[in-house]
């Protein structure tokens, strides 16, 4: 069990490109969830899957954020035409089917996004 | 709106003692609570938490109240220790949402 794990560890782009995070959950882990952390702020929820299927959209995933999970292992998080507005960290999280919702949320070490 | 408080942005405790972070929020459709820990450069991890059913939960070290009526929980950590510097987090399962709510946390600085 290696943990969650993300990459890059920090991305640095310039305004109005396109980005792309990868988030690994830990192995049979089968929902799997993003949160968006900016400073002085807690964690703000993005969006989750429950194996490929993604159940449940924040509104402030606006129509520029796309989420995916396409064989229900790993996640990718794509922002297109990036602003300087979406500068913050971004943090995958997985957890077992079975146990509680959101119970014992397993985070990845995030991806930290800089907008310029 | 924000509907998880945690008013106080840093607390400092010496070493021994109690630490007491609080959390404040305001749906009452919330029915889980949870309490992470960060350190930096890390994600958060998670600690302790409670049904909306109970009113404590113990664990080891770490503590969790919740009063329902004044919609308020605290995590109690007795004794403190310099590892438990870290930002603690406040967090909220429901009122029809499955994402979690997170309160801004609250820097702990455990002084020797």
């Amino acid at each position: 069990d290696t943990g969650v794990s993300q990459n890059p560890r920090h991305k640095i782009t310039k305004r109005g490109q396109n980005v792309t995070f990868r988030c690994d959950p830990i192995s049979e882990h089968n929902r799997l969830y993003w949160y968006r952390q900016t400073l002085g702020q807690g964690p703000e929820f993005l969006t989750y899957f429950q194996n490929e299927a993604q159940l449940e959209k924040s509104r402030l995933l606006s129509d520029r954020f796309s989420a995916e999970r396409p064989k229900g292992s790993f996640s990718t998080l794509e922002i297109q035409r990036t602003e300087q507005g979406d500068s913050a960290m971004y943090l995958c999280a997985s957890s077992k089917l079975g146990g509680h919702p959101n119970e014992k949320l397993f985070f990845g070490s995030g991806t930290q996004l800089s907008v310029l | 709106d924000q509907q998880v408080k945690q008013n106080s942005p840093s607390l400092s405790v010496q070493e021994g003692r109690i630490s007491i972070l609080n959390c404040d929020y305001t749906n009452s459709m919330f029915d889980y609570f949870l309490w992470y820990k960060k350190y930096p450069a890390e994600g958060p991890t998670f600690l302790i938490s409670i049904s909306s059913i109970k009113d404590k939960n113990e664990d080891g070290r770490f503590t969790v109240f919740l009063n329902k009526s004044a919609k308020h929980l605290s995590l109690h950590i007795v004794p403190s220790q310099p590892g438990d510097s870290a930002v603690y987090f406040c967090a909220a399962r429901g009122g029809g949402a499955d994402g979690l709510t997170f309160g801004k946390g609250t820097h702990l600085i455990i002084q020797p």
